[in-house]
């Protein structure tokens, strides 16, 4: 079984900071990584992935995300964000069994 | 590439009638397909796992009797709420994946907003 952590529920920012958006996971086996945004009344769009492989992965819109192993994390990250980032950010984990577990969601906030 | 579409987008019943939500992959023969309820200012929960032309397997805790999953095509899945009551208003979500290199990544429709009066 697997298990996601995303440790802040919300995380207002100004424009054009940067911002991390934190993603702690627990498995008992290998793992793929996701991170997912949601805007609202909307699916998710897949930001990026981590499937194996170089551990800084780029995705859309600028962001990227940093696979630890030793500290079990998939922080996301974008140096500068803009007012159209505002969103709701998941972080998910994929084990053997092709489900998707899902944290929480992170709730970006970027203020003019 | 790689669009999934459901529909309604949104909708709104009686309580005790029955509602069916489509969700098609558009371009891809989807081997597997999910289905998710998103509570307001939640995440999603897995609720069913489905094959085509095989019985959905349904996760803990969820009723199969009431939410009906059909998986007739590659392209096609069906989720039927049966006698819907007001606690079942929520977003629901499919997804669609299929056999590849790249992790089986699972591609999201936009979603169905169920309001039960």
């Amino acid at each position: 079984a697997q298990s996601v952590t995303q440790l802040d529920s919300q995380v207002p920012v100004f424009e054009e900071a940067p911002v991390e958006l934190r993603c702690n996971y627990s498995s008992s086996v290998s793992v793929y990584l996701f991170w997912y945004v949601q805007y609202p009344n909307q699916g998710l769009q897949l930001l990026l992935k981590y499937l194996s492989g170089s551990t800084l992965v780029k995705g859309i819109n600028g962001f990227e995300a940093e696979f630890n192993k030793s500290q079990t994390s998939f922080h996301l990250r974008k140096p500068s964000v803009h007012i159209s980032d505002t969103a709701e950010y998941f972080c998910a984990v994929r084990g053997g069994n092709y489900k998707l577990t899902f944290g929480k969601g992170t709730l970006l906030t970027v203020n003019p | 590439g790689a669009v999934v579409s459901q529909h309604p987008s949104w909708v709104i019943c009686k309580s005790g009638t029955s509602v069916k939500i489509e969700c098609r992959s558009l371009d891809f023969q989807a081997t597997t397909m999910f289905w998710y309820r998103q509570f307001p200012k939640q995440s999603l929960m897995l609720m069913a796992t489905s094959n085509e032309g095989s019985k959905a397997t349904y996760e803990q805790g969820v009723e199969k009797d009431k939410f009906l999953i059909n998986h007739a095509s590659l392209t096609l899945s069906t989720l039927t709420v049966t006698s819907a009551h007001p606690e079942d208003s929520s977003f629901y979500i499919c997804s669609a994946s299929f056999e590849d290199l790249g992790g089986n990544e699972q591609f999201f429709g936009p979603g169905t907003r169920l309001t039960v009066l």
